[in-house]
């Protein structure tokens, strides 16, 4: 079973609408990062959210993790069409090793 | 730029060759991560080295896949007997230290026919 699951796997939205993403963790999250991908760039850093409770924000993206430290949201306000992408969510669960578990993604279109 | 890099950015072999893909890391990265992507899915975790040494090396797949990184900086991963399943895109990420947020870099889309 998958051990980080992020939802929905895809969304199409109108410019200037508001969505949310989510990424659910199977375990206690040490530190989870959210990151965007475009075709040929890799994976963009977006935002990085450690304590329960946190929510950072960055433009009109904001992300937040839950006191559990089981859940993560992405919103955006006011999509526009640079926001589309993949967005990814990846788990740090604290084992020592650093190495990140990634979620499938959710596809984001944001239509003009 | 001072981000990531990773070349070639796109590489088609026939099955059975040998590849290397190659990584730059962020200039004073000590902590450099491996992983693989296959279409419609996550990336997946290969190989982590610190420094010159691979701490975790529990995502490669099985024998014919191999990363080296002698200097500390540039890492290569090498695939050995290429597999049509081995194509996906291969993603390199670096930290500043191991506990430190990874940046990726572009990828290698690597095809085997």
């Amino acid at each position: 079973s998958q051990e980080l699951e992020q939802s929905p796997q895809s969304l199409i939205v109108q410019e200037g609408k508001n969505l949310t993403i989510n990424c659910t963790s199977s375990k206690t999250l040490y530190g989870l990062y959210w990151y965007k991908q475009k075709y040929g760039e890799g994976l963009i850093f977006l935002m990085m959210l450690q304590k329960g409770g946190e929510e950072k924000s960055h433009e009109k993206i904001t992300a937040k993790l839950d006191e559990k430290k089981q859940q993560s949201s992405l919103h955006i306000t006011a999509s526009q069409p640079s926001h589309a992408g993949i967005y990814l969510c990846g788990a740090d669960w604290g084992t020592g090793t650093y190495k990140y578990i990634f979620g499938t993604g959710t596809r984001l279109k944001v239509l003009a | 730029g001072a981000g990531v890099s990773q070349t070639p950015s796109n590489k088609v072999t026939e099955k059975g060759k040998y590849v290397e893909l190659r990584c730059d890391p962020i200039s004073g990265h000590t902590a450099l991560y491996w992983y693989r992507q296959s279409l419609g899915q996550g990336p997946e975790f290969l190989i982590y080295f610190q420094g010159t040494g691979a701490a975790d090396d529990s995502g490669l797949p099985n024998d014919r896949f191999f990363a080296v990184r002698p200097e500390g900086s540039v890492s290569t991963l090498k695939i050995q007997r290429t597999e049509r399943g081995d194509s996906a895109v291969y993603l390199c990420a670096s930290s500043l230290y191991a506990s430190e947020t990874q940046y990726f870099g572009p990828g290698t889309r690597l095809l085997v026919l």
